[in-house]
């Protein structure tokens, strides 16, 4: 069975510099997808960047970037210029189909942005 | 994108009672899912519900304790059954539907159960 880590319970970031949350993930499958959401407070989850495993370039959104190392089966998120707003769980969730389904999530990683 | 309504949004219940949560999509989809989040930790699969079909169950769930329903394309119900505190979590209910040009979850605001 595929299994996600998250080794960072909480991380904490000074506003306007970069974080990097951790994830680990272990699957025997050669194709899937990798996303990270975001829940904050209002329980909302909220879907943050994926990567599909077949692609080898790296994904980015706007402030948001993965670092995708396929063999080594990890899958970073790396927040920069990190805003208050960014302050929330951070889920990271693997999935073997393309969609959404059956996802398989981490523990989560609690950011904190400090002002 | 989907847009979902799930109610209610928190409940405290007395052990031994059941609650129907109800989730509500703006949009057809064809496979809805439920999740639980317990307290502190992430979120497990419960399972998955197809229109016109019995619920496929995730190992360690059974539907005498969470039944399900799927009446139509927009719309399903999970009730948790006699509840006991173990039970106190919150539940998500989650569609597949297709974003900005890629396929996605989409999660309601969750139902946050509390059993004293």
């Amino acid at each position: 069975a595929q299994t996600v880590t998250q080794s960072q319970p909480e991380m904490s970031v000074q506003e306007a510099e970069t974080v990097t949350l951790s994830c680990t993930y272990d699957t025997s499958e050669s194709d899937y997808y990798l996303f990270w959401y975001k829940q904050p407070p209002s329980r909302q989850m909220i879907l943050v960047i994926r990567q599909e495993a077949y692609k080898q370039q790296n994904a980015t959104e706007n402030r948001f970037s993965v670092n995708f190392q396929k063999a080594a089966k990890s899958f970073s998120l790396k927040i920069s210029d990190s805003q208050l707003g960014d302050a929330a769980m951070y889920f990271c969730a693997y999935s073997s189909q393309g969609g959404s389904e059956k996802l398989v999530f981490g523990k989560g990683t609690k950011l904190t942005v400090n002002p | 994108s989907a847009v979902i309504s799930q109610k209610p949004s928190r409940d405290i219940c007395q052990r031994g009672t059941s609650l129907t949560i109800q989730c509500q999509v703006d949009s057809q989809v064809t496979m809805m899912f439920w999740y639980r989040q317990q307290p502190g930790q992430s979120l497990t699969l419960i399972a998955t519900a197809n229109q016109g079909s019995e619920a496929t169950y995730e190992s360690g769930f059974v539907i005498d304790k969470f039944p399900i329903s799927r009446p139509n394309l927009t719309f399903s119900t999970l009730t948790v059954s006699n509840m006991s505190p173990e039970d106190s979590s919150i539940y998500l209910c989650s569609v597949e539907d297709t974003g900005q040009g890629d396929t996605e979850a989409f999660f309601g605001q969750g139902t946050r159960l509390t059993v004293v």
